[in-house]
């Protein structure tokens, strides 16, 4: 069974430009979550998608923003980049809970996207 | 506002030698208590969900233990290739699939 895939694994922008990051999740899962690792900040929460629906969404810049398609697959965007966003960018995906579904809630990362804004 | 804090933030073993991690944490309404694994240049594995005071999850040389405030990740008999970073994470009950991680616990093994 394939893993959370992510792509591109690493890239290198300047200030100003603006990135696109994409996610495919494992089979099955219909919930997309985008969370941002820095050395300072640790693992922070981004947004998270359900058929196509943002359900959740952390403290970030509207610079900050994403979708997620029909067949689950997810982009995120980062517009205007600053020093600071750069981060490694990471993915996961999970089955939507339901009743006595022990374990549907677990969240799968993939291996992220780093991201090098000079 | 839901919060985890880890303890130490860094942590030097020798092999064989046994020790915990502490992750202390708020939350409202706690839906599920995870620990992750992450080694250098790549994402969070996945190790255990906790659900309720009082549990206890076991996989190789480590059990994961869940009181109302915190919760212990217990190494047994490490060895090097137990070295890397331990995250705790918690998902309330309103939030969706919002998991808000700990700093993590930096571990190294030496043989």
């Amino acid at each position: 069974k394939a893993g959370v895939t992510q792509t591109p694994r690493y890239l290198i922008k300047t200030r100003g430009q603006q990135v696109t990051l994409s996610c495919s999740p494992i089979s099955g899962h219909r919930s997309v979550s985008w969370y941002q690792q820095t050395p300072g900040q640790g693992l922070q929460f981004l947004f998270e998608y359900f058929s196509e629906t943002q359900r959740n969404k952390g403290n970030f810049p509207g610079r900050f923003s994403g979708r997620q398609f029909s067949n689950s697959r997810s982009e995120m965007n980062v517009s205007t980049l600053e020093l600071g966003d750069s981060a490694l960018y990471l993915c996961a995906s999970s089955f939507q809970p339901g009743q006595g579904a022990p374990g549907a809630n677990v969240l799968t990362f993939g291996a992220g996207s780093r991201l090098t804004v000079l | 506002e839901d919060q985890v804090t880890q303890s130490p933030e860094a942590l030097r073993l020798q092999e064989g030698e046994s020790s915990s991690l502490n992750c202390s944490y708020t939350v409202s309404g706690l839906r599920g208590l995870f620990w992750y694994r992450q080694d250098p240049g790549k994402g969070p594995e996945f190790l255990f969900t906790l659900y309720s005071a009082g549990e206890e999850k076991e996989k190789e040389r480590l059990k994961a233990t869940l009181t109302k405030k915190e919760s212990f990740l217990h190494i047994t008999a490490p060895k090097p290739e137990d070295s890397a970073t331990y995250l705790c994470a918690v998902q309330a009950f309103q939030g969706a699939q919002k998991l808000v991680f700990g700093q993590g616990t930096r571990l190294t093994i030496n043989p």
